[in-house]
């Protein structure tokens, strides 16, 4: 079964610094999206930003890239110029592409503060 | 805003009641996914949908849940009998898959179920 490991339950930074949340994660299959979700308190979840395994060339959405080491199941989220928005649940999720389950595997979140 | 909706957003119900939530996906949208998300914890997968067909059901889906989507548009989530451990947010998300690649899958605001 495929795993996700977020090891740090809480990060801080502050305002118009750059941060870096970890994932890892577990899986025998060689091809796979990766994705990373923001949980604002009380508010629902909205997608950051997503990585197809077979990509080799990181992915980057504004202020956000990821870091993506294959060979090292890392899925790390850089967060640039952080902005006091930016506060919230960040999670890590995988998910099988076609012939398996369509579910969204999740981590357990990073809280990020951000510190004006 | 024609995004995921959720109703009610709270509920709170006493131990061995029935409880029933409903979730109108984006419209268009052909796929709506259940999942279960408990303080600390990252989102869990529950079940997903197809039109009207139920593809995917998790073994956390116990005997007293049940879901429905019958006409391929809004889908129910029902609770028999509920227990303390069903107190939890239940997300709702939906996603247009299109016969390849990673359909990106948008979540609602959740219904925060209470049960006493």
């Amino acid at each position: 079964a495929q795993t996700v490991t977020q090891s740090q339950p809480e990060m801080s930074v502050q305002e118009a610094e750059t941060v870096t949340l970890s994932c890892t994660y577990d899986t025998s299959e060689s091809d796979y999206y990766l994705f990373w979700y923001k949980q604002p308190p009380s508010r629902q979840m909205i997608l950051v930003i997503r990585q197809e395994a077979y990509k080799q060339q990181n992915a980057t959405e504004n202020r956000f890239s990821v870091n993506f080491q294959k060979a090292a199941k890392s899925f790390s989220l850089k967060i640039s110029d952080s902005q006091l928005g930016d506060a919230a649940m960040y999670f890590c999720a995988y998910r099988r592409t076609q012939g398996g389950s369509e579910k969204l595997v999740f981590g357990k979140g990073t809280k990020l503060t951000v510190n004006p | 805003d024609t995004g995921v909706s959720q109703d009610p957003r709270h509920k709170i119900t006493k131990r061995g009641q029935n409880v029933t939530f409903r979730c109108d996906p984006i419209s268009e949208h052909n796929r709506l996914y259940w999942y279960r998300q408990t303080l600390g914890q990252g989102p869990e997968f529950l079940t997903y949908f197809q039109n009207e067909a139920q593809l995917e059901k998790s073994r956390l889906l116990s005997d007293r849940f049940s879901a429905e989507r019958p006409k391929g548009s809004f889908s129910t989530l029902e609770i028999q009998r509920t227990e303390q451990g069903d107190s939890a947010m239940y997300l709702c998300a939906s996603s247009l898959f299109q016969g390849s690649g990673a359909d990106t899958q948008y979540f609602g605001p959740g219904t925060r179920l209470t049960v006493l």
